[in-house]
């Protein structure tokens, strides 16, 4: 167990909708970073906020949005969802060089 | 271009036996390597990483890899594999977050382990 929860667990949406994913970092950690997980593939970086400003960014739209709050916990917003947007969405917290995940957040578009 | 190669999509192994897992990077700076493991339905767990020093490094499980700079290679190992090793094994490379770059991670497309009984 790494102290990284997120929520919700799974989630059915559909094409042109938005939705909001949830992370609660690990006590302690000011830096979160969300990846996106298509089926069959490894992780791709989407974001990193660190002390509430965004600190990077993959090569994903800006339809992709995130929140940090001052505690730490974190929001991914993805607005006018697309089929392809259906994958396993990660946060990770940390401190220093290391990254700790949280189990996910199932995402279904239809 | 920073990238990440697995070579092995998916390796059965019998329980018992030695098992290495292959990756290869490219990184222009300072390579941060990680190696985590993934249940099926779960998130990441962190094995082991490797900043600088010693480049044989230990993690959880019994799991070692050794870094190897000329060869852009950090290959996992375990001398006797377990039923409950059985996953999917990401190798991932990040940079100094406080050398300028962003400290985000470039995942390889993992590696998936099945065990024989």
């Amino acid at each position: 167990e790494t102290g990284v929860t997120q929520s919700p667990t799974h989630l059915i949406k559909t094409r042109g909708q938005q939705v909001t994913l949830r992370c609660s970092s690990q006590s302690g950690h000011n830096t979160v970073s969300w990846y996106q997980q298509a089926l069959g593939q490894g992780p791709q970086f989407i974001f990193q906020y660190y002390r509430e400003e965004e600190n990077g960014r993959g090569n994903f739209p800006p339809r992709f949005s995130g929140l940090q709050f001052p505690n730490y916990s974190s929001e991914l917003n993805v607005n006018a969802l697309e089929l392809d947007d259906s994958a396993l969405y990660l946060c990770a917290s940390s401190l220093f060089e290391t990254q700790y995940f949280g189990p996910g957040t199932r995402l279904l578009v239809l | 271009a920073q990238s990440v190669t697995q070579p092995d999509i998916h390796i059965t192994v019998s329980e018992g036996a030695s098992l290495e897992l292959r990756c290869n990077y490219s990184y222009g700076a300072t390579p941060y390597l990680f190696w985590y493991v993934q249940s099926p339905g779960q998130g990441l767990q962190l094995l082991l990483k490797y900043f600088s020093g010693d480049t044989l490094v230990q993690g959880i499980k019994g799991f070692e890899a050794e870094f190897k700079r000329s060869q852009s290679s950090f290959n996992l190992r375990k001398p006797s594999v377990h039923w409950s090793d059985a996953a999917e094994y990401f190798c991932a490379v990040g940079g100094d977050p406080y050398g300028g770059s962003q400290g985000n991670l470039i995942f390889g497309k993992g590696t998936k382990l099945s065990v024989k009984p």
